[in-house]
């Protein structure tokens, strides 16, 4: 069955703070993708890779980077987390080829006090 | 640049009673048509999608969707609501060759079911 699993669910964090979120797929996908999920705007996307390594800007991609040192793992970095980034993220994967539908994790309720 | 609107933010309906949430989209090319839902605390489930062929296309649960690109619209339809269908659905439109392998996301539609 697809998976693809995201660290935490619920994560607290102070401003200023260095934030991880991470994400596995086990289905040898090429695609990774995060998403920023608000009330009223549906879901945006942060970054995307499309290779180990490979990284490429989504539509919000300020404040954020992405790691990318493995297939199956992809990195949400906050740098110096803010309080308007206090947000659900979604991870999602998919195949590069088949144009096919993306795979999504549970999502990551990330608050920033 | 490829758009999806959900003109509905909350619908409420009846449980037995029949459902269509709407979605129109702007694309410059065929597009590929996306239904997801999202229950509570959880990540996003594909309902169904549309490539090409029948317009007319079956998901999971129960759910079908139509495709008019006359109207450009991919609404949602179920002829009888669960309580459980309670969620917030999501339409969305790509990939594409012009744009890539990335999904556009409507703001989605809240689903109420009411007893």
């Amino acid at each position: 069955d697809v998976k693809v699993t995201q660290s935490s669910r619920y994560l607290v964090k102070r401003t200023g703070e260095k934030v991880f979120l991470e994400c596995v797929q086990d289905m040898d996908h090429e695609n990774m993708f995060w998403y920023r999920q608000d009330p009223g705007l549906g879901l945006r996307l942060i970054y995307f890779s499309y290779d180990v390594k490979m990284k490429e800007k989504g539509d919000i991609p300020e404040g954020y980077s992405v790691s990318r040192e493995k297939k199956e793992r992809f990195s949400l970095i906050l740098e110096s987390a803010s309080t308007n980034q206090t947000s659900m993220y979604l991870c999602a994967s998919n195949d590069r080829y088949s144009y096919n539908e993306q795979f999504f994790g549970p999502g990551t309720r990330l608050t920033v006090l | 640049a490829q758009s999806v609107t959900q003109p509905d933010i909350h619908i409420t309906v009846s449980e037995g009673a029949s459902l269509e949430l709407r979605c129109n989209y702007s694309y410059g090319a065929t597009p590929y048509l996306f239904w997801y839902v999202q229950s509570p605390g959880q990540g996003l489930q594909l309902l169904l999608k549309y490539f090409s062929g029948d317009t007319l296309v079956q998901g999971i649960k129960g759910f079908e969707a139509e495709f008019k690109r006359s109207q450009s619209s991919f609404n949602l339809r179920k002829p009888s609501v669960h309580w459980s269908d309670a969620a917030e659905y999501f339409c969305a439109v790509g990939p594409s060759m012009e744009y890539g392998n990335k999904l556009v996301f409507g703001a989605g539609t809240i689903l109420r079911v009411k007893s």
